[in-house]
């Protein structure tokens, strides 16, 4: 049983659209990271957000963690290709817990 | 710096034979761990360790042992390799404090006849 559930799965779009990620839990956790995986390689940290209700932007990419910090979300606005890859959450509690995944195209 | 490094890329093994993963960081990290990585599971913590001497079990460790004999090396044990143990195996390292940015290798990938 995952721990965090990230929603959707699978999200495929058109380059310079927007879309958004979530990442939900039952559990509170000091604080919560967003990495990207690429095929064949190790998942990158983006960002970390750690006070409840923070809002984070990286460029083109805006993250939020909850008020609770109990759930987070991944919005890209005006996608590239190079956005394309799996973009997993995982809360913090000393130990890392990872959410299943979401795997975005953005199609040219 | 490399960073944390993983060996071998590929390994094809047999049921029932044994083997080690390597894994390396050069950042001085105390905090290192090994994920495996399966299809619509994210990543799912096998062991863990706080510093040499100091290893603790994660989610999914049976069939995996681990050793913290330095600082630098962390190296995954696959005792009796079973198919269920095909996966991506994923090393990774950090500082201290849980909020430390974690660095992963470019990982291994398994797979068990």
């Amino acid at each position: 049983t995952q721990l965090l559930e990230q929603s959707p799965q699978f999200l495929s779009i058109q380059e310079g659209e927007n879309l958004t990620v979530y990442c939900n839990s039952s559990s509170v956790f000091s604080s919560l990271q967003w990495y990207r995986q690429e095929p064949g390689e190790g998942p990158v940290l983006l960002v970390t957000v750690v006070t409840g209700g923070e809002v984070k932007k990286l460029k083109r990419l805006t993250f939020q963690f909850g008020d609770a910090r109990k759930d987070s979300s991944l919005h890209i606005t005006a996608a590239q290709p190079g956005d394309t890859g799996l973009y997993l959450c995982a809360g913090t509690d000393y130990k890392l817990s990872f959410g299943a995944g979401t795997t975005v195209t953005v199609r040219a | 710096n490399a960073g944390v490094t993983q060996t071998p890329k590929f390994q094809v093994l047999k049921t029932g034979q044994s083997m080690t993963l390597q894994c390396a960081q050069d950042m001085n990290h105390e905090y290192m761990s090994w994920y495996r990585q399966d299809p619509g599971m994210g990543l799912r913590l096998i062991h863990y360790s706080v510093g040499a001497g100091i290893t603790d079990q994660g989610e999914v460790p049976n069939g995996y042992n681990v050793s913290r004999s330095t600082t630098e090396d962390f190296p995954l044990r696959l005792l009796s390799a079973a198919p269920s143990q095909t996966s991506v195996y994923f090393c990774a390292s950090r500082g201290q404090g849980s909020q430390e940015t974690q660095y992963f290798g470019p990982g291994t990938r398994l797979l068990v006849l």
